[in-house]
């Protein structure tokens, strides 16, 4: 699996949009983009993926440089609830795949 | 969506006891399961893919005869931790993917006295 880099923690005022960003240059053509959240003492949750095209559901939209080498996770409206570790993942998505995290960006969203 | 169940979410044992955590996919069939471990403030860390029929395949540096693996069925994975010590406790968390994403169990924390 390509490695990814995140900030360790960004702040966000509640009801603004958060954009994490994640860099992954390593990334190969057939790998993709998967975006995690956990919050605290919970299993990760899964939020969005994408593999080249720019992706959006009812979560969290998914924006793919056109080079493939970094993407950015966009939460619209943030909420007190989206506090949580959000991790970038490159994977080739079959199901003998392991997944391995990185150590993902602390995201604290502020009254 | 899928599912996966995790049992149990917390379990408090004695020094030299084994602990089994089961892994579940309720809605689907994953002959592939993962298990990790977090320790507080850091990252999942990877420690054995688990292979229905077969045996798991552990990452470098955790003992197989000290965290054994069963996955006798395509919904059902087991971890025992056997003789637990202190430096055993953490958080346990399982996955299995569905499709196209992995889904993850809501963890079982362990705590050994």
């Amino acid at each position: 699996d390509a490695k990814t880099t995140q900030p360790p923690s960004m702040d966000c005022a509640e009801g603004r949009a958060a954009n994490l960003p994640c860099n992954h240059s390593t990334i190969s053509g057939n790998e993709y983009v998967y975006w995690y959240r956990q919050i605290h003492s919970q299993g990760p949750q899964y939020i969005i993926h994408g593999l080249k095209n720019n992706e959006t559901n009812e979560m969290a939209s998914l924006i793919i440089t056109e080079d493939r080498k970094s993407s950015t996770l966009i939460l619209p409206h943030a909420t007190l609830r989206d506090t949580a570790v959000y991790y970038c993942i490159v994977n080739l998505g079959g199901g003998y795949q392991k997944v391995t995290f990185g150590t993902g960006t602390k995201l604290q969203v502020i009254p | 969506g899928a599912v996966v169940s995790q049992h149990p979410s917390w379990v408090i044992c004695k020094s030299g006891t084994s602990v089994k955590i089961e892994c579940r996919s309720l809605d689907f069939q994953a002959t592939t399961m993962f298990w990790y471990r977090q320790f507080p403030k850091q990252s999942l860390m990877l420690m054995a893919t688990s292979n229905e029929g077969s045996k798991a395949t552990y990452e470098q540096g955790v003992e197989k005869d000290k965290f054994l693996i069963n996955h006798a069925s395509l919904t059902l994975s087991t971890l025992t931790v056997t003789s637990a010590h202190p430096e055993d406790s953490s958080f346990y968390i399982c996955s299995a993917r569905d499709q196209d994403s992995y889904h993850f169990g809501n963890g079982t924390r362990l705590t050994v006295t």
